[in-house]
């Protein structure tokens, strides 16, 4: 089974703050997905990354299979990124079975 | 190309009564996976299918769940009698490829049982 950890539980920040979520997970994995969730609202996968970095306008989510540890970076934060961000790697056993970390709140002021 | 797509939204049942939520994956895309959300708690895995076979069932409580994708139609989660304790977001993702290739999410069906 493995164990994926969030850090921080929850973020505040001001508006065009450079944001970072880190993400720990205890066994190797192939890919590891990066997930947003609006208050109330469906789930939008941002990223499933293997190795390196990936890029989509402001977000940019890197990863460390070695180290087990991925990040997920947001520049000139905007209050409409306020979420939770959850990251999510499959299980030893089953690739079909995604654990998921507890989840990110940030929030961000104008 | 619609996404993935839920339903219903929101749905309200009194204790023992049936719940069953749709799910229609994404165009061309043959796996779905099912999970739930508990209020104030994160994901947790329920099932997944293919179509018309169930390949891992490990999340889903052993009375009362059951799911489905049949032949033609959208995947179906069914809850028989249920209990608050069932009231949370139910959350549908589909998947081109097996083992979590990049999966679509739904907006996810609320279930709140009186």
């Amino acid at each position: 089974k493995n164990e994926v950890e969030q850090s921080p539980q929850n973020l505040t920040a001001q508006e065009g703050e450079f944001i970072t979520i880190n993400c720990s997970y205890s066994v190797g994995i192939s890919a590891l997905h990066w997930l947003q969730q609006h208050p109330g609202g469906g789930i939008v996968s941002l990223f499933m990354l293997s190795s390196g970095k990936k890029k989509h306008g402001r977000l940019i989510a890197t990863i460390n299979i070695q180290e087990k540890h991925s990040s997920l970076h947001i520049t000139a934060s905007h209050p409409r990124d306020s979420a939770v961000y959850i990251c999510a790697g499959p299980e030893e056993t089953s690739g079909s079975r995604l654990t998921f970390g507890e989840g990110t709140q940030l929030t961000v002021n104008p | 190309n619609a996404g993935v797509m839920q339903n219903p939204r929101h749905l309200v049942r009194r204790r023992g009564q049936e719940a069953r939520l749709r799910c229609s994956p994404m165009k061309g895309h043959s796996h779905v996976y099912w999970y739930r959300q508990l209020p104030e708690e994160g994901l947790k895995f329920m099932v997944y299918l293919q179509k018309e076979n169930i390949i891992d069932e490990s999340g889903m409580p052993k009375e009362r769940f059951s799911a489905e994708f049949p032949k033609e139609g959208p995947s179906i989660l069914r809850i028989q009698q249920v209990v608050r304790g069932d009231s949370a977001a139910y959350f549908c993702a589909s998947s081109p490829l097996m083992n979590t290739g990049e999966l679509f999410f739904g907006e996810g069906s609320r279930l709140t049982v009186l």
